[in-house]
């Protein structure tokens, strides 16, 4: 069973345009993550909730809207797409200490 | 704001040898964790082995291990007995109590037979 599951794995789009990636988990978990991967390789957090309420919000532009219907879903809905924004990215959700991630969802903006 | 970092450049290691990747970290919390994760080509995100700041012992994990010095804030892995499919990019991460996870740039590891 897989643990931490994003769709789709990959996505390919005009800029402009708005599109929505779903995370959900298995695991029991209260906290969920979104990370973007840039092009580097380089790893950076952009949201966290935990059991459904918002607790970080990182400098992210407000075109990127996270919502989460229930604790075992965080989706990410990007408004108005700009090729900045072509990159990879990673669901995770945290119990304690560990961090188990998706398999990332790889955004590529035309 | 914590701060990871990995400064080694791409490492070469042979089949069977073992490597260490280092990680120095810089934070003013008492208590967070300190993780490693492997990345392979295919891009998904492996987490490999877990620290707490108030472990005394090394966290071990089969073939990996870190190596925890807290007074110099490093948290170094070793991959023993490395394999081919041990091939990926490595990152140390840290998870303070505010429980997000801070990444250091990586390392690419590559093995050669």
């Amino acid at each position: 069973d897989t643990a931490v599951s994003q769709t789709p794995k990959y996505l390919v789009t005009q800029m402009g345009n708005d599109k929505s990636i779903k995370c959900e988990q298995n695991l029991g978990h209260d906290t969920m993550y979104w990370y973007k991967q840039d092009s580097k390789k380089f790893l950076k957090i952009m949201f966290s909730y935990n059991n459904k309420e918002l607790i970080i919000n990182e400098t992210v532009p407000n075109r990127f809207s996270p919502k989460s219907p229930d604790k075992a879903h965080l989706n990410l809905h990007i408004n108005s797409l700009e090729l900045g924004d072509s990159a990879v990215y990673f669901c995770a959700s945290s119990g304690t200490w560990e961090q188990f991630f998706g398999p990332g969802t790889r955004l590529t903006v035309l | 704001a914590q701060k990871i970092t990995q400064t080694q450049p791409g490492m070469f290691v042979q089949e069977k040898e073992a490597v260490t990747l280092d990680c120095t970290y810089d934070t003013s919390d008492q208590s967070y964790g300190l993780f490693w994760y492997k990345q392979p080509s295919s891009g998904e995100m492996i987490f490999l082995i877990y620290q707490g700041s108030y472990d005394e012992q090394n966290a071990t994990e089969g073939r990996y291990s870190l190596n925890f010095q807290k007074a110099r804030k490093s948290a170094n892995l070793v991959i023993s007995a490395s394999q081919l499919g041990d091939s990926a990019m490595y990152f140390c991460a840290m998870n303070p109590e505010s429980n997000r996870l801070a990444f250091g740039k990586g390392n690419q590891v590559v093995v050669i037979p």
